[in-house]
């Protein structure tokens, strides 16, 4: 159980344009869904923290209207990364907290990622 | 401040050859202590998560261990197939990750 799944696994798009980057967990309701970016040789980068219904919680440094996260139910989570240029080219992956059912905290089950390439 | 460390950055070990990774943290009031791996190009797989100091969990070849200062990611008797990056994770308030750098381990045939 806790799957998480992500659409597309790739995809490489010309600068200027939108891409959007589903992610769901199939077998779940998850609480809370967070986004990370990671570069080549290191770890995650938490981008954004969302819940369901409610606007997402952005980490500083990260543009809000760049990347725009919509949390439609507690099984979806999108990312839109919004004009897109090649700095902007990374591997993106989300997770879905799921509740560990004691007073500690949620387990983060991942997606399998998203590489995006921005021409 | 919080902050999580993991040692050694890489690791390469002969096939067989058991060895411990490292977790060390400085959280106040830690509310788990999670262990991932992850294969290049794919998002982290869920191993083990640890609660308290003294609790232990294991899975095949691996073991987890935890104290109040610090967790050890045993691996006994690796195989190839065991070759990932293995990343540790303590949780903050409103349930995000502070992730370690992570241990790269290779494994020999």
């Amino acid at each position: 159980g806790a799957v998480v799944s992500q659409h597309p696994s790739w995809v490489i798009c010309k600068s200027g344009t939108s891409v959007k980057i589903e992610c769901r967990s199939l077998d779940f309701q998850a609480t809370t869904m967070f986004w990370y970016r990671q570069f080549p040789k290191q770890s995650l980068m938490l981008m954004a923290t969302s819940n369901e219904g409610s606007k997402a919680t952005y980490e500083q440094g990260v543009e809000k209207d760049k990347f725009l996260i919509n949390h439609a139910s507690l099984t979806l989570s999108t990312l839109t990364v919004t004009s897109a240029h090649p700095e902007d080219s990374s591997f993106y992956i989300c997770s879905g907290g799921r509740t560990s059912g004691s007073l500690g905290a949620d387990t983060q089950y991942f997606g399998p990622g998203t590489r995006l390439t921005v021409l | 401040e919080d902050q999580v460390t993991q040692s050694p950055e890489a690791l390469r070990l002969q096939e067989g050859e058991s060895s411990s990774l490292n977790c060390s943290y400085t959280v106040s009031g830690l509310r788990g202590l999670f262990w991932y791996r992850q294969d290049p190009g794919k998002g982290p797989e869920f191993l083990f998560t640890l609660y308290s100091a003294g609790e232990e969990k294991e899975k095949e070849r691996l073991k987890a261990t935890l104290t109040k200062k610090e967790s050890f990611l045993h691996i006994t008797a690796p195989k190839p197939e065991d070759s990932a990056t293995y990343l540790c994770a303590v949780p903050l308030p409103g349930n995000q990750f502070y992730f370690g750098t992570g241990t790269s381990l290779t494994v020999i045939p």
